[in-house]
Formats: structure tokens, C-alpha cells, sequence
């Protein structure tokens, strides 16, 4: 099945710091979603773009979609030690099933 | 609230033995998932439902089997076929216009083979 790829695979940084990760993938979509999944627990939904918006914004997150480079971002400001956990893309390719990128794990240091 | 409960959280499992995991949803959703997560992986899809009495293999199945006998259920059941079965299982679920409003996830069972 096609995965999608996120990078980096591993971010560190510093409270305070804004944190980017990058999705890529590589059949159309119908939208694109990000999940954030604490240390061995379920996944979170974070927020939903679709194919034809550019840019959303959520409280400190920011994802903007290039339908035409087939890659997604998300920026989170001002980072928490809270924000500590692994990111995930999910491609809503409109068939039956959900694709998942490969996961960005974010290490917030206070 | 409404949500998906995943149980039990850990499981052990003697080699040769099949396991059943349970999901359950109050959600009304129509569509249910079952993912499977390796240390430091994505999820790979294992079996999936769009409606109760149907189910399609996800790209992962062989060694596992499921039902759809009720809206809210949906239990995953890992045989003695499944070579490698220690992992993280996930649920979903989403409603019939999946793309519109995202998914919800249980918290997940690990299981582990003893």
C-alpha cells in the first residue's frame, strides 16, 4: 500500500521553539489530516485540510497543503514540553482504507 | 461521552493460542478499523468495515480475523496463525462521509506474546 513519508523522522528542540514537520505522498487525496499519539496510547486528531484549501490554522498549529508538490506541513509555535509525542499525516485517498505517514517523534526539552 | 473503548489495554498470549481484542463504539459511526502499530512504525491497516455483515482485509491480515455482527462492535481476534504477533493494535472509527470529519481512535491494546 502507498505510505506516506514524513520527515524529519526525530525532532529535538527547545520549549519555546516552533517545531516543522513535513508529509509527503503520493496520489491525490481528498484531504489530509494530522494525529498526534502520546508514548503508547490511541491517536489524537489535530486538524483536517482539504485538497482544495492551501492553509488552516488551530490554536498553535498551522498546516499548509501543496496539492501540487504532494506534501503537507505542520508547524507547531511556541512548543510545550507537553507537545512531546510522535505526529502522524493520514491521506484520505478516497479509497476504503486510511494511509498513514511514517511519523514524525517530537521531543520537546523544557 | 461519546468514544471508542479498546480492552483490554495489555494482553499476554501463550504461543499457539488465539486472542480476541475488543472495540466497541457509541458513536454511531458506520465505519471501523483495526490497525497494527511495530515500535518506532506508522500503522499498517489490518482489517476494516464499512457496514455491519461487511468487512475487507486490510494490507495486513493474514493471522487475523474479525466480525461485524453489531454497528458498535467490532472485535479483532489474532490466531495462532500469526507469526509475529507482538505489537500495539489500534480501533477506529469514522462516520460513512469519512473524509469530511476525520477519525476517532481508541486508546489501544498491547499485546504481547509470552
Amino acid at each position: 500500500s502507498q505510505q506516506g513519508e514524513e520527515d524529519p523522522q526525530a525532532l529535538s528542540i527547545q520549549e519555546g521553539e516552533n517545531a516543522t514537520m513535513n508529509c509527503s505522498y503520493k496520489t491525490s487525496i481528498n484531504n489530509l489530516q494530522w494525529y498526534r499519539q502520546n508514548s503508547g496510547r490511541g491517536l489524537v486528531h489535530l486538524i483536517l485540510i482539504r485538497s482544495n484549501e492551501r492553509e488552516k490554522h488551530s490554536g498553535r498549529l498551522r498546516v499548509t497543503l501543496d496539492t501540487s508538490k504532494k506534501s503537507s506541513s505542520l508547524l507547531i509555535t511556541a512548543s510545550r514540553a507537553a507537545d512531546t509525542a510522535s505526529y502522524f499525516c493520514l491521506m484520505d485517498t478516497g479509497r476504503r482504507a486510511l494511509t498513514f505517514g511514517s511519523g514524525t517523534r517530537l521531543q520537546v526539552q523544557p | 461521552d461519546g468514544g471508542i473503548t479498546q480492552s483490554p489495554k495489555y494482553l499476554f498470549r501463550k504461543e499457539g493460542q488465539n486472542v480476541t481484542l475488543s472495540c466497541e463504539q457509541n458513536l454511531n459511526h458506520d465505519a471501523m478499523y483495526w490497525y497494527r502499530q511495530d515500535p518506532g512504525q506508522g500503522l499498517r491497516l489490518i482489517y476494516y468495515s464499512q457496514i455491519v455483515n461487511d468487512f475487507q482485509k486490510g494490507d495486513i491480515a493474514e493471522g487475523y480475523s474479525v466480525s461485524r455482527e453489531k454497528k458498535e462492535s467490532f472485535p479483532l481476534t489474532v490466531t495462532s496463525a500469526q507469526k509475529n504477533p507482538t505489537a500495539f493494535y489500534l480501533c477506529a472509527s469514522s462516520i460513512r462521509d469519512r473524509g469530511a470529519y476525520g477519525y476517532t481512535f481508541g486508546s489501544g491494546t498491547r499485546l504481547t506474546v509470552v
